[in-house]
């Protein structure tokens, strides 16, 4: 069971939107802590997606955006493309657990 | 460009122990805090252990606590996870990562831990 909840999977098409949520709470989330996000593609490392609730690192397309509000957070991606498909994690740190924690991870695939 | 190889995994009994090693290059490794974090089979990302950039303040998860000590040679640019009385639950492919600003730069490509009979 991880602290922040994710949907196990997502699909969409070729070209279309789809958005992944993170439900955190008052002590992950809810706090000034930033909400960042990885992209885990089979056979590969995972690679920094989005920093600090909404920032590109160089190299990222702008097709990845994500937001934070309150205890929740989203990661949206645009113009799906077929070598997107992969597992996508919300990453943040609880400051009653006092560590670094994950969401469980969502499987995106590209129908 | 940044790399972060590991190395030191494979099959091991329960009880028995196991070091994982990390090198990295490419960057300043000294101003960097460094993480191991796991993936179990089947399951999402789980932090393990984490080490300050001057390997002060180790720490741990709760279920490795005691029996994982995280260390770091910053002369060699090398990582290490010392892996005492291992558990079938901790089998997982074992990654480092640097760790500044609250999240994970760079990650290693892993390296897999099967504690099995």
């Amino acid at each position: 069971q991880s602290v922040l909840t994710q949907p196990p999977s997502v699909s969409g098409a070729p070209g279309q939107r789809v958005s992944i949520s993170c439900t955190g709470s008052s002590s992950n989330l809810g706090t000034a802590y930033d909400v960042h996000w990885y992209q885990h593609l089979p056979g590969s490392a995972p690679k920094l997606l989005i920093y600090g609730n909404n920032n590109r690192p160089s190299g990222v397309p702008d097709r990845f955006s994500a937001s934070k509000s309150g205890t929740s957070a989203s990661l949206a991606i645009s113009g799906l493309q077929a070598e997107d498909e992969g597992d996508y994690y919300c990453q943040s740190y609880d400051i009653r657990l006092r560590g670094v924690v994950f969401g469980g991870g969502t499987k995106l695939t590209v129908v | 460009q940044v790399q972060l190889v590991e190395s030191g995994g494979g099959v091991v009994q329960p009880g028995r122990s196991l070091k994982l090693s990390c090198a990295a290059s490419g960057f300043t490794f000294s101003n960097y805090g460094m993480h191991w974090v796991r993936q179990a089979p089947g399951k999402g990302l789980e932090w393990v252990a984490v080490i300050w950039y001057d390997g002060s303040n180790p720490n741990y998860v709760d279920s490795v606590k005691g029996r994982f000590t995280i260390s770091r040679d910053n002369s060699k640019n090398t990582l290490h996870l010392q892996m005492d009385s291992l558990r079938a639950e901790d089998t997982a492919v074992y990654y480092c990562a640097t760790f500044r600003g609250g999240y994970y730069s760079y990650w290693g490509q892993g390296t897999l831990v099967t504690v099995s009979s």
